[in-house]
């Protein structure tokens, strides 16, 4: 069983929609959990960031974190074509050393369709 | 502000020359991480770093690759008589303080391209 694991997609969704991307995590001590955004042969961008259960809002992002399910997801509302990207979730604090190195999943690819 | 700076951006070494990467974290930054990203696969820690101390090198390599972030001057990946799979982007982040919970902040990344 992976770390951190995400669909790979592609998710397809059509400008407006509300996009939802979902990881879970392997470790129950993780303790801070991190969505980056990565365009085509850049470099990730951090999007956001939760460390307690429930609910995280910025602007159009919505974090969810849910602990006892080992389950963080993010959702896009009113998806726009320059939010497709793929979307990075990685969680810190996995394992016995916390040391703040960041486990990644694979990512998950998103298409918001014009 | 400026942000995580990395250079050289594209660097292109044949097979058994040494490439050396260099980072520079934000302005009051003072954690250093390196991770590699593969072609089509994703983000994998290598090494956690403070001023003049490795923290955390569990991510790397036991042979040709070393790290290092001097008192003075920018943090360096060293790679040794590197080999085509070593072909990567390289990224380095920073955090401000304990790297526990804080933030990291990635730089625009080292393309690495070995012939």
């Amino acid at each position: 069983q992976k770390e951190v694991e995400q669909n790979s997609g592609p998710l397809s969704v059509p400008e407006g929609a509300i996009a939802s991307l979902n990881c879970t995590y392997s470790d129950r001590g993780s303790q801070s959990f991190f969505w980056y955004r990565q365009y085509s042969g850049k470099s990730p961008e951090l999007i956001m960031f939760i460390y307690s259960n429930g609910d995280k809002e910025d602007g159009r992002f919505t974090a969810q974190l849910n602990k006892a399910s080992q389950y963080v997801s993010l959702l896009i509302r009113d998806s726009q074509p320059s939010d497709s990207a793929t979307y990075l979730c990685a969680v810190n604090g996995v394992g016995s050393s916390n040391t703040g190195k960041l486990i990644f999943g694979q990512g998950t690819t998103l298409q918001v369709k014009p | 502000n400026a942000g995580v700076m990395q250079n050289p951006r594209h660097l292109v070494r044949r097979r058994g020359q040494e490439a050396r990467l260099r980072c520079s974290p934000m302005k009051g930054h003072s954690h250093v991480y390196w991770y590699r990203q593969l072609p089509e696969e994703g983000l994998k820690f290598m090494v956690y770093l403070q001023k003049e101390n490795i923290i955390d090198e569990s991510g790397m390599p036991k042979e040709r690759f070393s790290a290092e972030f001097p008192k003075e001057g920018p943090s360096i990946l060293r790679i040794q008589q590197v080999v085509r799979g070593d072909s990567a982007a390289y990224f380095c982040a920073s955090s401000p303080a304990l790297g526990g919970t804080d933030t990291q902040y990635f730089g625009p990344g080292t393309r690495l391209t070995v012939l």
